[in-house]
């Protein structure tokens, strides 16, 4: 079976623009999670989307914003970006059916905003 | 509401040692707890787990016990190789399933 994939594995962008990441899951998998992981903040929860739907949102402004497609796959979205947003940006899925289960996770984009 | 407190880092043993790397949670009810593994330059991947109290997850030589009574799920091993250095995750999912929460993270180095 495919693990998690994330495109770009690797972004430059400059303060101000806007970029969008993607994310496919493992087959079947229908939650898609993600995370912002800093050295400062360690590993930070921005959302999770089941069936299309936003089902959980942690504590980000509104300029990240995500989505979720019919085959599951995901994207995430910051606009206007700051320094502070550079970052490696994770994504992770899961079964999400209710039953507790592990999340598995892609490797990661590196953003870096100049 | 649910949460993850971990030992703070870094640790640096030399190789042989025996390792624990602590982590307690709050949480309503009964929750799955895992621990994740990320070495330099890649995402986390999945250690090991337990769903339920008094079960003992155990990969690789690492193992851990759900501890209901004392809210803990500490993670230890036996004997580490210089492979190991990589930071842990201890987490926690909700009864759902649906989100996750985990710890800061413990940067673990080996010696030779």
């Amino acid at each position: 079976k495919a693990g998690v994939t994330q495109t770009p594995r690797y972004l430059i962008k400059t303060r101000g623009q806007q970029v969008t990441l993607s994310c496919s899951p493992i087959s079947g998998h229908r939650s898609v999670s993600w995370y912002q992981q800093t050295p400062g903040q360690g590993l930070q929860f921005l959302f999770e989307y089941f069936s299309e739907t936003q089902r959980n949102k942690g504590n980000f402004p509104g300029r990240f914003s995500g989505r979720q497609f019919s085959n599951s796959r995901s994207e995430m979205n910051v606009s206007t970006l700051e320094l502070g947003d550079s970052a490696l940006y994770l994504c992770a899925s899961s079964l999400g059916s209710g039953t507790p289960g592990e999340q598995y996770f892609g490797p990661g984009t590196r953003l870096t905003v100049t | 509401g649910n949460s993850v407190t971990q030992m703070e880092g870094p640790v640096t043993l030399s190789e042989e040692a025996f390792l624990t790397i602590n982590c307690t949670y709050t949480a309503t009810g009964y929750p799955s707890l895992f621990w994740y593994v990320q070495y330099p330059g890649e995402g986390l991947q999945l250690l090991l787990k337990a769903t339920k109290a008094d079960d003992k997850g155990s990969n690789k030589g690492f193992e851990a016990t759900y501890r209901k009574e004392t809210t803990s799920f500490h993670l230890e091993k036996g004997s580490v190789q210089v492979s190991d250095s990589a930071v842990y995750f201890c987490a926690l999912s909700d009864l759902t399933g649906n989100q996750f929460y985990f710890g800061t993270g413990t940067s673990l180095t080996v010696i030779p």
